[in-house]
């Protein structure tokens, strides 16, 4: 069964720098999403992106973030400078309809 | 805007005991709503769906009805087994059409006890 993917499971990195998280979605979808949990708290959207461009973000996804799709396969969430608040599990997911397929996550630390 | 409230959890159950999670939600117009389940060290998987009014969603065991009179998607299993220990999450999507952003509920612990 098709599945998302994403790498890596767990990123340590220090507040400042610029991290990459990456997904692969399901090879037929068209509708690529990106979601966050900080511990303990609610999954919380922060963008979707459709015919190579952002369709919906929301108020988290600032002028720190940035969605490409560099290939036909690949889905990629960028930090510019990470702060200790980004802190959190990140979720890849995408769908061919209304229905979205998660992918396992990126837990990303900020030291 | 929208929003989904789920009883806070752990739910703490024997095997083959009746489970319910209640899941309210608000929202304008004719949402679809989702229950997903995460087990340990995995990601989110669809569990069930329902997208209008009396709808009833259901999965290995699992169902949901779409209440639109109370705003309600309670999420129901008779006998629930050792391996259904998850987290489980209400959302909804503002309809059934495709590029919907998902708005989740807090989620909700489940432990059940051989």
């Amino acid at each position: 069964e098709p599945e998302v993917t994403q790498t890596p499971s767990h990123q340590v990195t220090q507040m400042g720098q610029e991290v990459i998280l990456r997904c692969v979605p399901i090879s037929n979808h068209l509708y690529f999403y990106w979601y966050r949990q900080i511990l303990g708290q609610k999954v919380e959207f922060l963008v979707s992106f459709y015919n190579n461009e952002i369709s919906e973000k929301s108020e988290i996804f600032d002028d720190q973030f940035s969605v490409e799709r560099p290939d036909g396969s690949n889905f990629t969430l960028k930090i510019r400078s990470t702060k200790l608040e980004d802190s959190a599990m990140y979720f890849c997911a995408s769908a061919g309809g209304y229905e979205q397929y998660f992918g396992p996550g990126t837990r990303l630390t900020v030291t | 805007g929208n929003s989904v409230t789920q009883m806070e959890g752990p739910v703490t159950l024997s095997e083959e005991a009746f489970l319910t999670i209640n899941c309210t939600y608000t929202a304008t117009g004719y949402p679809s709503l989702f229950w997903y389940v995460q087990y340990p060290g995995e990601g989110l998987q669809l569990l069930l769906k329902a997208t209008k009014a009396d709808d009833k969603g259901s999965n290995k065991g699992f169902e949901a009805t779409y209440r639109k009179e109370t705003t309600s998607f309670h999420l129901e299993k008779g006998s629930v087994q050792v391996s259904d220990s998850a987290v489980y999450f209400c959302a909804l999507s503002r309809n059934n059409n495709a590029g919907n952003m998902l708005t989740f509920g807090g989620g909700t612990r489940l432990m059940v006890k051989p």
